[in-house]
This record gives structure tokens, C-alpha cells and sequence, in this order.
């Protein structure tokens, strides 16, 4: 079973802090790594993808992805509490065809 | 609110019903999925359909009967369900079906099975 582990949280943060959520893998042929963000009761919204090892920058939102050790984190800079949610880290199946999930990770960022 | 809405937003049925789900995306995109979301568990990949054609299913009861008529619909009829498949029912679609390819998920279904 291939699996993607994250820190259940609760993760909290000062508001004007930089958040740092991780995730590995354990699937050494996955491709393309996500995070999405859940607010309690809504469905997931897609705010980052990452293909290739390094940093890719996006506003607030910056991905880092190490596949030679099967990791991939998520900083958020200057954290609004309109930032506490529930981030998902998802990676592509062997197949491509779909995403293997985290359980996610709660945030809160506290004014 | 994305692209993919979802109908109905939450749906209450006894084990013995037939109901469906539909999904329905504005995105152009030409590959659809099914997923289930339980209280402490990860979003869980239900069905995948690329260009209408079924193209992955993890293990899911046959109570569980996805339909992909064109790239736009999606439904997932469901009978003689039981108690645990309570969840949130979630459907997404993407360009294609692959990797580097973004999934866009609609509100999903609350669904309760009494």
C-alpha cells in the first residue's frame, strides 16, 4: 500500500509567521506532488502542485520537494488566520492516474 | 466555486434505497474521478474515467456503480448501501489523466445512510 504521512496537527501558528507542513511518501515512482487546502465542511481547493526537486515560489506559498528523500513541505509566509484549515498533501499513483492523499495536517494560525 | 458542481449537496438514504450521485464539470477537461472522504481517514480514489472510459477502480463494493455517459457527466448510482458508506462524496476532474495533470474537486455530496 502506498502511503503519504503527515503530522495530524493541530499546527499552530502566530499570525505574521511562516507555517511549515510536511509530507513523505513512500512511492519512489510518483511524479507530481499537491497540496490542497480543506476549510471544516468545504471540499478541497488546489493551491500548489510540484513536478521537479526545489522550490517553486507563489505569492505566500512556497512547495519544496526532495525526491531523493521522499519529501515534500509547504511554507506559507506572513500566516493570516484565514490560513487555518487543514492542508492535504496528495502524490500521483504509479499508474498517474489518480492521487494518493495524506489524513492532512490541521493549521491554526492564532491573531 | 469551482468549475465541477456536485448534485445533490447532501442526500439521506435507508440501506434498501437507489439513489445517484451526479457530478458535471465546465472545464473542458477530459478526465473525471470519484473519491470518499471519512471522518479520520484520507481521501480515499473510488473511480477514474478517462475520455469516458473506466481506466481505474480501487476495490470499491459493487453497490458502487460509476457511469460516465460524456467528458462533462459523472454519476455514481448507489444501492443497498450500508451504514459505514456515510461520507462525503467528492468528485473532481482534471485535463487529462495522468501525471503533472491538477485535480479540480466540485463541493461534494453529503451522504447519510440510515
Amino acid at each position: 500500500q502506498k502511503e503519504v504521512e503527515q503530522n495530524s496537527g493541530p499546527l499552530s501558528v502566530p499570525e505574521g509567521a511562516i507555517a511549515s507542513l510536511n509530507c513523505t511518501y513512500s512511492d519512489r515512482g510518483s511524479q507530481s506532488f499537491f497540496w490542497y487546502r480543506q476549510y471544516s465542511g468545504k471540499s478541497p481547493e488546489l493551491i500548489m502542485s510540484i513536478y521537479s526537486n526545489g522550490d517553486k515560489e507563489d505569492g505566500r506559498f512556497t512547495a519544496q520537494l526532495n525526491k531523493a528523500s521522499q519529501y515534500v513541505s509547504l511554507l506559507i509566509r506572513d500566516s493570516q488566520p484565514s490560513d487555518s484549515a487543514t492542508y492535504l498533501c496528495a502524490v500521483t499513483t504509479n499508474s498517474g492516474y489518480a492521487l494518493n492523499f495524506g489524513k492532512g495536517t490541521s493549521l491554526l494560525v492564532t491573531p | 466555486e469551482t468549475g465541477v458542481t456536485q448534485t445533490p449537496r447532501h442526500l439521506v438514504m435507508g440501506m434498501t434505497n437507489k439513489k445517484s450521485l451526479k457530478c458535471e464539470q465546465h472545464l473542458g477537461h477530459n478526465a473525471m474521478y470519484w473519491y470518499k472522504q471519512s471522518a479520520k481517514k484520507p481521501l480515499e480514489l473510488m473511480f477514474v474515467y478517462s475520455l469516458e472510459e473506466r481506466v481505474e477502480n480501487n476495490s470499491v463494493p459493487s453497490r458502487f456503480s460509476p457511469e460516465c455517459p460524456n467528458s462533462s457527466h459523472l454519476f455514481l448510482h448507489l444501492h443497498t448501501l450500508q451504514p459505514e458508506d456515510s461520507a462525503l462524496y467528492l468528485c473532481a476532474s482534471s485535463q487529462v489523466a495522468g501525471a503533472h495533470n491538477e485535480q479540480f474537486f466540485g463541493p461534494g455530496t453529503r451522504l447519510t445512510v440510515l
